[in-house]
């Protein structure tokens, strides 16, 4: 099984609000992802957990907050977001480790809408 | 700095016109070549990993070469449930992250 599961698939939120998204696999996988893909673009990598720590945060602003409860969860929260920040937003998973390999295993994402 | 760029942008094939797409790629010590196919509003979905060049993958009516500097995803006579963005990503030995290409986008009519 390589499935790596996303909610919610839709999202409405004001400039105001505060959600989360969330992200799970069931995989032993011990990296997971962040992305934010724009329309016909290539994903964009927000941030990279790796055995539950953060490792790599690529200069996201602060309205943007990653959790990682523990080595199968992924949680986004969201707050104070702009209009710019619609997007599809991606998690994905990687086994890692020795003799482990490196592809990535991605959910069907959230439609992000900030209104 | 790992670059990735892909080729053509956009192709339209007839249904059972065999063809190819490139992925040239610079990276500092490649640890993986990666191939995906993505349909509209939806997650890649994983197709095949390269490590090394003269590496060779099937699965279907697809399958992926590599070089030491790029790598072709051959579609052989496809069919319409074949269009799809196809990207291409590598990793290098020194992070854990993907650097994608800009993606090709696959049309085939039937």
């Amino acid at each position: 099984d390589t499935e790596v599961t996303q909610t919610p698939k839709h999202l409405v939120m004001g400039m105001t609000n505060k959600k989360s998204l969330k992200c799970e696999q069931h995989m032993g996988h011990r990296a997971m992802y962040w992305y934010k893909q724009k329309a016909k673009k290539p994903p964009e990598l927000m941030f990279v957990y790796s055995y539950e720590k953060l490792s790599i945060n690529e200069s996201v602003p602060s309205r943007f907050s990653p959790e990682c409860p523990n080595s199968s969860l992924l949680n986004l929260h969201l707050h104070a977001l702009q209009p710019e920040d619609s997007a599809l937003y991606l998690c994905a998973s990687s086994q890692e480790g020795s003799g482990g390999s490196y592809e990535q295993y991605f959910g069907p994402g959230t439609r992000l809408t900030v209104t | 700095e790992d670059q990735v760029t892909q080729s053509p942008e956009a192709l339209r094939l007839q249904e059972g016109e065999s063809s190819s797409l490139n992925c040239s790629y610079t990276v500092s010590g490649l640890r993986g070549l990666f191939w995906y196919r993505q349909d509209p509003g939806k997650g890649p979905e994983f197709l095949f990993t390269l490590y090394s060049a003269g590496e060779e993958k099937e699965k279907e009516r697809l399958k992926a070469t590599l070089t030491k500097k790029e790598s072709f995803l051959h579609i052989t006579a496809p069919k319409p449930e074949d269009s799809a963005t196809y990207l291409c990503a590598v990793r290098d030995n020194y992070g854990q992250n993907f650097v994608f290409g800009p993606g090709t986008r696959l049309s085939v009519l039937p």
